[in-house]
């Protein structure tokens, strides 16, 4: 069955860098499209980037330009969101989710918790 | 403030049918048909009821439904149950190659 396991939760401090990851299971890595969305506390969902494992479309969202880099390891089927210049604002459930070719999530991640804090 | 707009709460009493309106543009809800759904319960990952405006995957139940008229999105929940009392997104492709999510409906079933 499809799976996707993601690293657990990190405290950092403001302007530190977070690196999450998220290691798929159950299916063809190479043919599905990977999101990552978060959720702050009590908040809605926010869409942050979609990567594709062959490297043939990466883009990220325009509040996030800049500072997030979504990489992956073919060899483990893991793939990395990395985050830059943290602040308090950036503390939310992170979660990868799985695209079902269609521009709609199938699968999703078990989130990572992510508190940014002094 | 979210780029697809939902009203902030819905309710209902168990039995009765709700529905929960996305609005977006012609460059995102009307313009394409990856409009989607989703169910999120309180502390768990989101879960997908309803993709490319109508479609149900395996093991969604038939009380859920998706139409869209113009730029308007909505799911209708049919015989609504307790267990439906959650947050209910919608989402949608963009022109500019992006996924943008509404800000979220909370339904109560009274």
């Amino acid at each position: 069955q499809v799976r996707l396991v993601q690293s657990g939760a990190e405290v950092k401090k403001p302007g530190a860098s977070v690196k999450v990851s998220c290691k798929a299971s159950g299916y063809t890595f190479s043919t599905y499209n990977m999101h990552w969305v978060r959720q702050a506390p009590g908040q809605g969902l926010e869409w942050m980037a979609i990567f594709n494992p062959m490297g043939i479309l990466t883009t990220y969202a325009p509040n996030f330009q800049g500072r997030i880099i979504v990489a992956n390891d073919t060899s483990t089927n893991t793939v990395y969101m990395e985050l830059s210049r943290l602040t308090s604002e950036d503390t939310a459930m992170y979660y990868c989710a799985r695209d079902n070719n269609g521009w709609s999530v199938d699968y999703w991640g078990q989130g990572s918790l992510v508190i940014v804090s002094s | 403030q979210s780029v697809l707009t939902q009203p902030a709460s819905v309710s209902g009493s168990p039995g009765q049918s709700i529905t929960i309106s996305c609005s977006g543009t012609s460059s995102d809800v009307g313009g394409y048909d990856y409009v989607s759904w989703y169910q999120q319960h309180p502390g768990k990952a989101p879960k997908l009821l309803i993709y490319e405006v109508t479609n149900r995957p395996s093991g969604i139940s038939y009380r859920f439904s998706g139409s869209r008229s113009g730029n308007t999105a909505s799911l209708t929940i049919s015989g609504l149950q307790a267990d439906d009392e959650a947050d209910y997104y919608c989402s949608s492709y963009t022109t500019t190659s992006h996924w943008v999510f509404g800000g979220g409906t909370k339904v109560t079933v009274l």
